[in-house]
Order: C-alpha cells, then sequence, then structure tokens
C-alpha cells in the first residue's frame, strides 16, 4: 500500500544483536501496530501506538520495544535478537479506534527477519 | 480473551462455483469485523469492513455477513477465478486489539 512502508523488507542478523525495523506512513494516522505472523499462531500484536510518544503492548511484546517520536514513524526494536524472533513483521494503521468506527486497519508489506 | 477460528483451513474448487468461508469469535463485544486477503509472501489487503453495528457489506463479487449475537461471520465469494486464489483472513476488533484467525487458503482451478 502507498501509504505505508516498511524498510528494510528482508534481513538477516545474529542472534544477540539488536535490530530496528521502520515503519512509516504518509495517510497522518493516529494508530499504529506493529504484528508479527508465524506459522499456527496467525497475526499476533506486539505494540501499538495511540499518538507521538504514546504506545502500549500487546499479545507478545516481551523481548520487543516500540518507539514514535513522530506521527508518521513507528519503530519496532529487538534488543538482543533471538531464533523465536525469526517471523514476518507487519506493521498496520488505522485512522481511529473504538465503537462505531467505520476506518479498518490498512496493513504494509511486511518485513521478513530470519535470526540465525 | 477473544479467539477467532475459521473454518475451513483450506478449500479448492473448481473454477465459476459459489463458495463460503467461515469465521467465528468468541467475545461478541467488537467495534468490527474486516476481511482480509493474502497472497503467498505478500502484505495484507482489506476486502471489507463491517461494523459492529452494521450486518452485511458487498464488493463486487465479495459478501460479508457479522452475526454478532452468535459470533459468526461469512464471506461469500460468487463466480470464483483462479485469481481469487489466496489467503483469507477475518479479523476482530476491540479495545485496541485486532485479533485474527488463522486463515483460509483457498485454492480455485482453472
Amino acid at each position: 500500500d502507498a501509504g505505508i512502508t516498511q524498510s528494510p523488507r528482508h534481513k538477516v542478523t545474529e542472534t544477540g544483536t539488536p535490530v530496528t525495523l521502520r515503519c512509516h506512513q504518509t495517510e497522518n494516522h493516529r494508530y499504529m501496530y506493529w504484528y508479527r505472523q508465524d506459522p499456527g499462531h496467525g497475526l499476533r500484536l506486539i505494540h501499538y501506538s495511540y499518538g507521538v510518544k504514546d504506545t502500549d503492548k500487546g499479545e507478545v511484546s516481551d523481548g520487543y520495544s516500540v518507539s514514535r517520536s513522530k506521527t508518521e514513524d513507528f519503530l519496532l526494536t529487538l534488543e538482543s535478537a533471538t531464533s523465536s524472533q525469526t517471523s514476518v513483521y507487519f506493521c498496520a494503521i488505522s485512522e481511529s479506534q473504538g465503537r462505531g468506527t467505520a476506518y479498518g486497519y490498512t496493513f504494509g508489506s511486511g518485513t521478513r527477519l530470519t535470526v540465525v | 480473551k477473544q479467539e477467532v477460528t475459521q473454518i475451513p483451513a483450506a478449500l479448492s474448487v473448481p473454477e465459476g462455483e459459489n463458495l463460503v468461508l467461515n469465521c467465528s469469535f468468541t467475545d461478541s463485544a467488537i467495534y468490527n469485523l474486516q476481511w482480509f486477503r493474502q497472497d503467498p509472501g505478500k502484505g495484507l489487503t482489506s476486502l471489507l469492513l463491517i461494523q459492529s453495528s452494521q450486518r452485511e457489506q458487498t464488493s463486487g463479487r465479495l459478501n460479508a455477513s457479522l452475526d454478532k449475537s452468535s459470533g459468526r461471520s461469512t464471506l461469500y465469494i460468487a463466480a470464483s477465478q483462479p485469481g481469487d486464489s489466496a489467503t483469507y483472513l477475518c479479523a476482530v476488533t476491540q479495545d485496541n486489539d485486532m485479533r485474527f484467525g488463522a486463515g483460509t487458503r483457498l485454492t480455485v482451478k482453472p
């Protein structure tokens, strides 16, 4: 989707090294999310942000941290990568939340991360 | 904890057939339900969004229904085509979380 880009698209890293994934949006949406997708588990929420400097944990947040210093950028950091963090990572954005919202989520193309 | 289940896990049909994909969820207190399509190695493409107050949404050959009280949604695909082959995911939103089913992998044979 043109309004949301993830970088890098692919990365191979060694166990114990720090890794940062970037999500950039041009839609000026308030909410941003990081998910991971694994066979047998589907997509699971890691962290999300509801504004600049406002973030919260999701279902599988252990081993991950996030930062959002600008509306358009949401960074996901693996402080010390482990093999269990090998996965495909997706960023998503949404304009609003809450009951009755007409807005769904828009997803980026994903980052395939391999930890060796 | 919200759990989302999709049945069947995989489906293979001949071209031209009408088909139904099923999604069920355990907690009916949802804000909305969204159907996505995912092609191999690609991201998710939104197909339809149904708000909690709505019963169905249509887009071209796709029709999605929502029965919140019973915790069910169906995605109906009319006159299927080989280009419809993909994995279809349903997801429900509540609070600040979207919970996904594991998906149905659809193959439409020419």
